[in-house]
Formats: structure tokens, C-alpha cells, sequence
């Protein structure tokens, strides 16, 4: 059959709402997660990370959440901004490795 | 600090070349990861190196893909002979002890490769 690529999820959010950007991980031995930001052409950008024995994280506009009972995190952003248009990955490190594991991503779009 | 360095940023190369990319990660870290990114399969790890040994090349496609580490400061990634399906955008990414310590793992900017 004909091969696609990925498929992209899409947020679309107006300037200065607030943004919820979710993961489903894979792996329940994950100990450690990061959100990345990733604009064209660029490489993906730290934004905020957490371990397993937290549940939420809070950064500069941004908190993390984790609920580990469903293998789940979110990024929230506030207030959110035109440079917040980009692509998300969610990040997990199973525990005992160094691996860091990439989701497929979500793009997020910022409109006036 | 100049964060990780990758050369070249962009590489055209006929099928059948040899293509090495080349990175230099950030002045203290002990980890680094090779990436590639493709519309197919996002970001794949290829990769990955603790103080200059090969942990897991779990994710090496074929044996026509080989990493080195000689020294702290340097890495390569080799593809020979490359192909058309080669074509992807890599990714160097350095850390200090799995990025727990530092707080994530830190990315280059990227080598866009295209194999015609």
C-alpha cells in the first residue's frame, strides 16, 4: 500500500488562551520525561522536565503534569503566544537507561 | 557555551557515497545521542554513547550506518554506501549523566542529508 507519513495531532489556540498539549507514554519502567519544543528547520528545544516520583512541575508559563496510573502527561502553556507555534514531543527515559524516547508530536498553532 | 555543534548543516550526496556527519557536544557532558527525524517515523535514536562507549545501537537501521566516539569532544556518524531512504534530517544530542542531572539532553541544530 501507499506509505504516509505521520500524522501530525494539530491544537490550534487563540493568542493568550490557554494551551493543553497531551502524551501517552509507552513505557511504565519510564522514570523521567521531557518536553521539547521544535520550530522549522531548528532542533528540538528543552522546555520543562519531571521525574516519576513527581506529579506536577511548574517553569515559566509552562507545568507538566504526570499521572502514572494511565501513562499520561500533559503540557500546559498560559497565556500562550504566537512564538509558542511550533511542534511538542513528549520525551521518556526508561528507568536504568539513558534512552530518550520521542512521541510522535503535536503542532501547535497560535492565531490572533 | 555554544551548545552542541553539528557539521555540515546541509549534505547532498549521490547514492552509493560515503556520508559522514559529525558532532561536537557540549564541554562536560558525558552522554550523546545520534537521532534521525523523518516524515515516516518522527525521531528515531540511533545511538547513544556514556563516557565515549557505545551503550546502544539498538536503533543503527542497517550495517551501513556506524557511529564513533574517539574522544570526549567529537563524534561521527557514518553512512556507507548511502541511500535514497538515507534521506532524513540527524540529530546530535549531548547530556550529563542521562540528562537528570542537567536537566534534559541538549540538541543540535541538525543535518539535513539528501541522497539523490
Amino acid at each position: 500500500g501507499e506509505s504516509v507519513g505521520l500524522h501530525l495531532p494539530t491544537l490550534s489556540v487563540q493568542e493568550g488562551d490557554n494551551s493543553i498539549i497531551n502524551c501517552a507514554y509507552s513505557n511504565s519502567a519510564s522514570d523521567y520525561f521531557i518536553w521539547y519544543k521544535q520550530e522549522s528547520g531548528k532542533g528540538p528545544q528543552f522546555i520543562i522536565d519531571i521525574r516519576s516520583n513527581m506529579d506536577k512541575r511548574q517553569g515559566q508559563r509552562v507545568t507538566v503534569l504526570l499521572n502514572k496510573t494511565v501513562k499520561h502527561l500533559s503540557l500546559q502553556i498560559a497565556a500562550t503566544q504566537p512564538g509558542d507555534s511550533a511542534v511538542y514531543f513528549c520525551a521518556e527515559t526508561p528507568g536504568g537507561t539513558d534512552k530518550l524516547i520521542f512521541g510522535t508530536g503535536t503542532r501547535l498553532q497560535v492565531f490572533p | 557555551d555554544a551548545g552542541v555543534i553539528q557539521s555540515p548543516r546541509h549534505e547532498v550526496t549521490e547514492m552509493g557515497q560515503e556520508v559522514t556527519l559529525r558532532c561536537k557536544p557540549i564541554s562536560g557532558h558525558n552522554s550523546l545521542f545520534w537521532y534521525r527525524q523523518t516524515m515516516m517515523r518522527g525521531l528515531e535514536l540511533l545511538i547513544y554513547f556514556n563516557n565515549n562507549v557505545p551503550i546502544d545501537d539498538s536503533g543503527m537501521p542497517e550495517d551501513r550506518f556506524s557511529a564513533k566516539m574517539p574522544n570526549a569532544s567529537f563524534s561521527t556518524l557514518k553512512i556507507q554506501p548511502s541511500e535514497p531512504r538515507d534521506s532524513a534530517v540527524y540529530f546530535c544530542a549531548s547530556s550529563f549523566e542521562g540528562g537528570r542531572a542537567s536537566g534534559g539532553y541538549t540538541f543540535g541544530s541538525g543535518t539535513r542529508l539528501t541522497v539523490v
